[in-house]
């Protein structure tokens, strides 16, 4: 069964760094998203993307995070610098277009500590 | 704010059904309820979802009320690996729209 993948798994970065989170969407999915959660807090969505573009972002993806989809399978978020409140499991989801395969299918995630 | 009210914890004894409620009474026409659990802090899974007819799948079977108000998630033999949060969703029926988690069910399996 198709799944999404993300890399890595866990990721420990410096206050101030840049960190680049990959995820493998479904192969004929069309749709991309990131949400994030926090230790012992809710799944927040942060973006979600369309046809090379953002259709729908939250109030936590400010200037500092940015998506890209840069070839045909990777979906990418970026964090140009890091803070520590950026700290979470990070996790990219898929959906397709069509009347039964309207779900969006999660990744494991990436843990994301920043020190 | 996530549409939908979920009871915070529930317990299950394995191999009996479980059952657990959800209540949207402010959805909309166009709005799906999905659901979806997660063990640990792993990615959550999508279990199923649905307009206004019962559905049924290899992992559960969704029960909508008629006016669409609540809905119930069966899980109809629990077991110890079904012990996870689960998360009940409303979503319209926008491609792209993205999903409002509550802080879910914790469903405790016990042997």
């Amino acid at each position: 069964e198709p799944e999404v993948t993300q890399t890595p798994s866990h990721q420990v970065t410096q206050m101030g760094q840049e960190v680049i989170l990959r995820c493998v969407p479904i192969s004929n999915h069309l749709y991309f998203y990131w949400y994030r959660q926090i230790l012992g807090q809710k799944v927040e969505f942060l973006v979600s993307f369309y046809n090379n573009e953002i259709s729908e972002k939250s109030e936590i993806f400010d200037d500092q995070f940015s998506v890209e989809r840069p070839d045909g399978s990777n979906f990418t978020l970026k964090i140009r610098s890091t803070k520590l409140e950026d700290s979470a499991m990070y996790f990219c989801a898929s959906s397709n277009i069509g009347l039964v395969v309207r779900a969006q299918y999660f990744g494991p995630g990436t843990r994301l500590l920043v020190l | 704010d996530a549409k939908t009210t979920q009871p915070p914890s529930m317990d299950c004894a394995e191999g009996r059904a479980a059952n657990l409620p959800c209540n949207h009474s402010t959805i909309s026409g166009n709005e799906y309820v999905y659901w979806y659990r997660q063990i640990h802090s792993q990615g959550p899974q999508y279990i199923i979802h649905g307009l206004k007819n019962n559905e049924t799948n290899e992992m559960a079977s969704l029960i909508i009320t008629e006016d669409r108000k609540s809905s119930t998630l069966i899980l109809p033999h629990a077991t110890l690996r079904d012990t996870a949060v689960y998360y009940c969703i409303v979503s319209a029926d926008n491609y792209g729209q993205n999903f409002v988690f509550g802080p879910g069910t914790r469903l405790s399996v016990l042997p």
